[in-house]
C-alpha cells in the first residue's frame, strides 16, 4: 500500500496567514493526488484534484501543486472559514490511501 | 443537483452485521462508481472498497477482505455496504461517495452525510 504523511499534524494560525501543508507519498504517485476539506461532524469537501486543479466553487485562495512524491497545499489568505482539517488522498492505486490529516487550528 | 443519502445511525454488537444504504439523485446512478470510506474517532479516513454501479463489480481493500460487502440497486439507485463479525475496533463514520474520473485519475466530489455505527456489548 502507499502511505501518505502530511506534515505538520496540526498548526496555529491567524486570519490572513499563508498556510502551507505537505504531503509526502512512499512512492511515486505522479499528479493522482487530491486535497480534502474536513470540518467536525461533516463529511471530507474536495478541494483540489489532480495535485493542482480547483474544484468548481472553492475559492481561489486555495491551490495545490507537486508530483511524483512531494505534494503542497497552500491557503493564500486564510478565513475564518477555513479552520478545519486538511487530508491528502491518493488515487493512483488500490488501496487509495488518506493522509492523517493536518488541523488547522486559530491563534 | 447529486445528492447521496445515507441510512442513520446503527448500534451493533460484537460479531453482529451491519448493513448501510445509500441513496443517490441527480444523475444517472449506473454511470458512476460508489466507494465507501470510513473514519473511526480521531482517525484518518479510510477507504474500503467500490462498486461499479453499471456492472456492479466490486473491488474491496485487503483489509476488509471477506468482511465486507458492496452491493447496489439499479433500480432504487442506492448502494450497500455490510460489514459482518463486527468489533469494538469498527466503530466508525460511514461515507458513501462518487467517484468522478479525469483523464487517468479519480476523484470523491460527492459524499453522503456519513453514518455512524457503534460496536459496543
Amino acid at each position: 500500500d502507499i502511505q501518505m504523511t502530511q506534515s505538520p499534524s496540526s498548526l496555529s494560525a491567524s486570519v490572513g496567514d499563508r498556510v502551507t501543508i505537505t504531503c509526502r507519498a512512499s512512492q511515486s504517485i505522479s499528479s493522482h493526488l487530491n486535497w480534502y476539506q474536513q470540518k467536525p461532524g461533516k463529511a471530507p469537501k474536495l478541494l483540489i484534484y489532480a495535485a493542482s486543479s480547483l474544484q468548481s466553487g472553492v475559492p481561489s485562495r486555495f491551490s495545490g501543486s507537486g508530483s511524483g512524491t512531494d505534494f503542497t497545499l497552500t491557503i493564500r489568505s486564510l478565513q475564518p472559514e477555513d479552520f478545519a482539517t486538511y487530508y491528502c488522498q491518493q488515487s493512483y492505486s488500490s488501496p487509495w490511501t488518506f493522509g492523517q490529516g493536518t488541523k488547522v487550528e486559530i491563534k | 443537483q447529486v445528492q447521496l443519502v445515507q441510512s442513520g445511525a446503527e448500534v451493533k454488537k460484537p460479531g453482529a452485521s451491519v448493513k448501510v444504504s445509500c441513496k443517490a439523485s441527480g444523475y444517472t446512478f449506473t454511470t458512476y462508481t460508489m466507494h465507501w470510506v470510513r473514519q473511526a474517532p480521531g482517525q484518518r479516513l479510510e477507504w474500503m472498497g467500490w462498486i461499479n454501479a453499471g456492472n456492479g463489480n466490486t473491488k474491496y481493500s485487503q483489509k476488509f477482505q471477506g468482511r465486507v460487502t458492496i452491493i447496489r440497486d439499479s433500480s432504487a439507485s442506492t448502494a450497500y455496504m455490510e460489514l459482518s463479525s463486527l468489533r469494538s475496533e469498527d466503530t466508525a463514520v460511514y461515507y458513501c461517495a462518487r467517484e468522478t474520473h479525469y483523464g487517468s485519475g479519480s476523484y470523491l466530489a460527492y459524499w453522503g452525510q456519513g453514518t455512524l455505527v457503534t460496536v459496543s456489548s
